[in-house]
């Protein structure tokens, strides 16, 4: 399954709102999509689990939404410490695989 | 708090063999199966294999079918990933990480380097 992330690179400031989008080449069934949030010189942090699940930790401001092939990652309210590359994830099938990722950064 | 280990990283040459360990501890290890993942100088997150907690379903992505071997000790919390014919394209920062459907842990890795 390939994923594709759109956009590349997401100029913004704090407080504003962010939304990522993630595709996928085929249905991923069973809500088996995740979301990792990496920030330069560390390792990746699992953020959002079965499409719409936070896990331990992160802020409610995070959401995940979509079904199928669509896939969103919305951040309400950017705060200084989420700009940082995001990778959505598939694990419905095996070979497991990566978006190829978005840069949310400082704008 | 769960903690992950790799070691064995290094510089080879093409062609060339290394042997990843990945040391695991805070949770009942062998309960779990352990994914490993890796990430070339400045790109993405690639998937590389899988081991279950039985050690009997292993998965690999396709480029290196053939070529890594993930094997795991019980007794020693330790999940090893033998990689042969090495190529000048596996070269990556190798992460070993706890399955918790999906990967809820990793580890800080281990670098890879496979020269021409």
């Amino acid at each position: 399954i390939v994923l594709t992330q759109s956009p590349g690179t997401l100029s913004l400031s704090p407080g504003q709102r962010a939304t990522l989008s993630c595709r996928a080449s085929q249905n991923i069934y069973s809500s088996y999509l995740a979301w990792y949030q990496q920030k330069p010189g560390q390792t990746p942090r699992l953020v959002i689990y079965g499409v719409s699940s936070r896990a331990t930790g992160v802020p409610d401001r995070f959401t995940g939404r979509g079904s199928g092939t669509d896939f969103t990652l919305t951040i309400s309210r950017l705060e200084p410490e989420d700009f940082a590359v995001y990778y959505c994830q598939q694990y419905m099938t095996y070979p497991w695989t990566f978006g190829q990722g978005t840069k949310v950064e400082i704008k | 708090q769960v903690h992950l280990v790799e070691s064995g990283g290094g510089v080879v040459q093409s062609g060339g063999s290394l042997r990843l360990s990945c040391v695991a501890s805070g949770f009942p290890f062998s309960a779990y199966g352990i994914h490993w993942v890796r990430q070339a100088p400045g790109k993405g997150l690639e998937w590389v294999a899988f081991i279950n907690y039985a050690g009997i379903n292993k998965y690999y992505l396709d480029s290196v079918k053939g070529r890594f071997t993930l094997s795991r000790d019980d007794s020693k919390n330790t999940v090893y990933l033998q990689m042969d014919r090495l190529r000048t394209e596996d070269t990556a920062l190798y992460y070993c990480a706890k399955d918790g459907n999906p990967i809820d842990s990793w580890g800080q890795g281990t670098l890879v380097a496979v020269s021409s």
